[in-house]
């Protein structure tokens, strides 16, 4: 089957680093998407990963190892804006997104 | 700069009444979307369109249906709601299906059945 593993829940401090994982199994892979949703918020647009290696844009880093199966977002410099949950989705040969429960992040002064 | 308007916000029905959830994007995409989000879970696609007048079952599609009879708004009817379907739904539209198929997203439904 397919699926998405990423944690529930993350707690981190102000002006910290925090890393995101995220693993996948799909049928096929047409890539790794991270979204951001502020609560009552529709989600929005982060990152799209289809080869491996970083993706650097600005504070935050999407990584992507398609033969672990895996994909971490790293958020640096953490704000308190940052509050939010990340959701990661992955593309499947059909380019049917499999969406993850998504990692709520606590930022904490 | 709003793209991806749903009507309702929140919406409160009772037991076997029909719904409309309505969706408009001002983007010109080709793709539309219907998700379910609720806790714990990721979200689940309901119905998908990639062109006017046609659709496509996502992955729980019963008790919904769908229209798209303009290619910037696309509809979500729950013919007899029922409080499994309390829920928030998400529209989505998308410019094409390819590999960086970027959603836009509509701010949700929140729909409650009592």
């Amino acid at each position: 089957g397919q699926n998405i593993d990423q944690p529930t829940e993350m707690t981190a401090t102000e002006g910290a680093i925090v890393q995101i994982n995220c693993t996948y199994q799909t049928s096929g892979f047409n890539g790794l998407f991270w979204y951001q949703q502020h609560a009552g918020e529709a989600p929005t647009f982060l990152s799209y990963n289809v080869l491996d290696g970083l993706e650097e844009k600005g504070r935050f880093s999407s990584f992507l190892s398609r033969s672990k199966g895996y994909s971490y977002l790293l958020l640096k410099e953490l704000q308190m804006k940052d509050s939010a949950s990340y959701l990661c989705a992955a593309m499947d040969s059909n380019y049917q997104l499999i969406w993850g429960a998504g990692t709520k992040l606590i930022i904490k002064p | 700069d709003v793209k991806v308007t749903q009507s309702s916000r929140y919406l409160v029905k009772r037991t076997g009444e029909k719904v409309f959830l309505e969706c408009v994007q001002d983007m010109d995409h080709e793709n539309m979307f219907w998700y379910r989000q609720d806790p714990g879970l990721g979200l689940r696609l309901i119905y998908f369109s990639y062109d006017v007048k046609m659709k496509e079952k996502g992955d729980i599609p019963e008790g919904y249906s769908v229209s798209r009879e303009k290619k910037e708004r696309f509809s979500l009817i729950l013919e007899s709601a029922s409080t499994n379907q309390t829920s928030m739904y998400l529209c989505a539209s998308s410019l094409s299906f390819s590999g960086a198929n970027v959603l836009t997203f509509g701010a949700g439904s929140r729909l409650t059945v009592l």
